[in-house]
């Protein structure tokens, strides 16, 4: 079956610091990627997507490309702030995210200033 | 951006006690919806899907009469935990899809039973 896997954390890193954080995955067929992110208290919110091999999905800052060959989609930020601080989850699931998503689980970033 | 709200946002209650948990969907019509359960430094485990009018689909090892689904409308769907025991208190979270929009979360619910 599908599955995710994401590096352990916690993950801490000083302000404006380079960020990685190591997703692969197994799946049949041609899924969707996400990574959500989860702030202290709050649901989990989109960050970014990419939906076929290849693609880039950015927002905040924050990159993934989807790596077919590797089977990887890992996140970067070139400089974190303090604001990034927070559980990074990355999710795979059919096109467009409606519908059953398979979460990794999860990996917590403290950023110090 | 959609919006999906869940109350309470924590509850508390006793052993053997029941509780109802509520997850709408504010400015979408969610014609599925999902619930979620959260253990501490884990990921999101699936509980089970809900589509509105029918029956909810469970997952491998989710105990359909404890915890109960209803998914009345296109903006509400409820979980509630039956006969409630310590080992229930997780973090439950849903999430809610609709067409042609993805899957939005909402900020969860805390349930400690004690």
């Amino acid at each position: 079956g599908n599955s995710v896997t994401q590096m352990e954390g916690p993950v801490t890193l000083s302000e404006e610091a380079f960020l990685t954080i190591n997703c692969t995955y197994t799946a049949t067929g041609y899924p969707s990627l996400f990574w959500y992110v989860q702030y202290p208290g709050e649901g989990l919110q989109l960050l970014l997507k990419a939906t076929k091999a290849d693609d880039k999905g950015s927002n905040k800052g924050f990159e993934a490309t989807y790596r077919k060959e590797t089977t990887s989609f890992h996140l970067e930020k070139g400089s974190v702030q303090v604001s990034d601080s927070a559980v990074y989850f990355c999710a795979l699931g059919p096109q467009g995210g409606s519908e059953k998503l398979v979460f990794g689980k999860g990996t917590k970033l403290t950023v110090n200033p | 951006g959609a919006v999906v709200s869940q109350h309470p946002s924590w509850v508390i209650c006793k052993s053997g006690t029941s509780v109802k948990i509520e997850c709408r969907s504010l400015d979408f019509q969610a014609t599925t919806m999902f619930w979620y359960r959260q253990f501490p430094k884990q990921s999101l485990m699936l509980m089970a899907t809900s589509n509105e009018g029918s029956k909810a689909t469970y997952e491998q090892g989710v105990e359909k009469d404890k915890f109960l689904i209803n998914h009345a409308s296109l903006t509400l769907s409820t979980l509630t935990v039956t006969s409630a025991h310590p080992e229930d208190s997780s973090f439950y979270i849903c999430s809610a899809s609709g067409e042609r929009v993805e899957q939005y979360f909402g900020p969860g619910t805390r349930l400690t039973v004690t």
